[in-house]
């Protein structure tokens, strides 16, 4: 079945480090979605993208959406602690599906021991 | 606050027994979502209603499962009979289409129901 994979996992941050991440998939998107989740709560969306190509920022927040409509990166600048968290991918299941979501498994954000 | 709201945000239940949940949307949004999340998962899609209307449902949502959204702005789910593979965060999320039509992907979620069924 459909799914979208999340790299890397897990990694742990130091402050003030640039993070990469990233999420693919088997099929097309027409749309990327990139929330945040803290434990215990929802996710909160970050950004959303629309279009091939198009780079959109959100604060230290830099999302992409590939040009090959298969894959999305989200990169976070210049970190500090209140990142930590897990960031989810997603995207609509199905051509013109208004609602129904598909995330990934999420990358998950650490503070360096 | 107007962010979405759900109710309660935990709830511990026994086995067999019957549960409900609630959710209040964003005031102005027309969609409503219900996900359901397992730990080291992301959110699953579950039901979604425009309106007072369901539009889709989920495989995942099994006969012991129901969701209603009488009068088109907050919604209960239900789920009879609780088993412990029901034991998860239920997530409901709420968009409007916005001005062009194409920003119903842009769901905002509620702060979750933990269930867990002994």
């Amino acid at each position: 079945g459909q799914q979208l994979n999340q790299s890397p996992q897990s990694m742990f941050i130091q402050e003030g480090e640039d993070v990469s991440m990233n999420c693919t998939s088997s099929s097309i998107f027409n749309t990327w979605l990139w929330y945040k989740q803290d434990p215990g709560e929802g996710p909160v969306l970050l950004i959303a993208l629309y279009k091939a190509g198009e780079l959109t920022s959100n604060g230290r927040l830099t999302a992409q959406f590939g040009i090959t409509r298969k894959d999305s990166f989200l990169n976070i600048s210049a970190s500090i602690p209140s990142d930590v968290g897990i960031y989810f991918c997603a995207g609509p299941r199905w051509r013109g599906s208004q609602g129904n979501l598909i995330f990934g498994k999420g990358t998950k954000l650490s503070v360096k021991p | 606050d107007t962010g979405v709201s759900q109710d309660p945000r935990h709830k511990i239940t026994k086995r067999g027994q019957n549960v409900t949940f609630r959710c209040d949307p964003i005031s102005e949004h027309n969609r409503l979502y219900w996900y359901r999340q397992t730990l080291g998962q992301g959110p699953e899609f579950l039901t979604y209603f425009q309106n007072e209307a369901q539009l889709e449902k989920s495989r995942l949502l099994s006969d012991r499962f129901s969701a209603e959204r009488p009068k088109g702005s907050f919604s209960t789910l239900e789920i009879q009979r609780t088993e412990q593979g029901d034991s998860a965060m239920y997530l409901c999320a709420s968009s409007s289409q916005g001005l062009t039509g194409d920003r119903y992907n842009e769901q905002f979620f509620g702060p979750g129901t933990r269930l867990t069924v002994l």
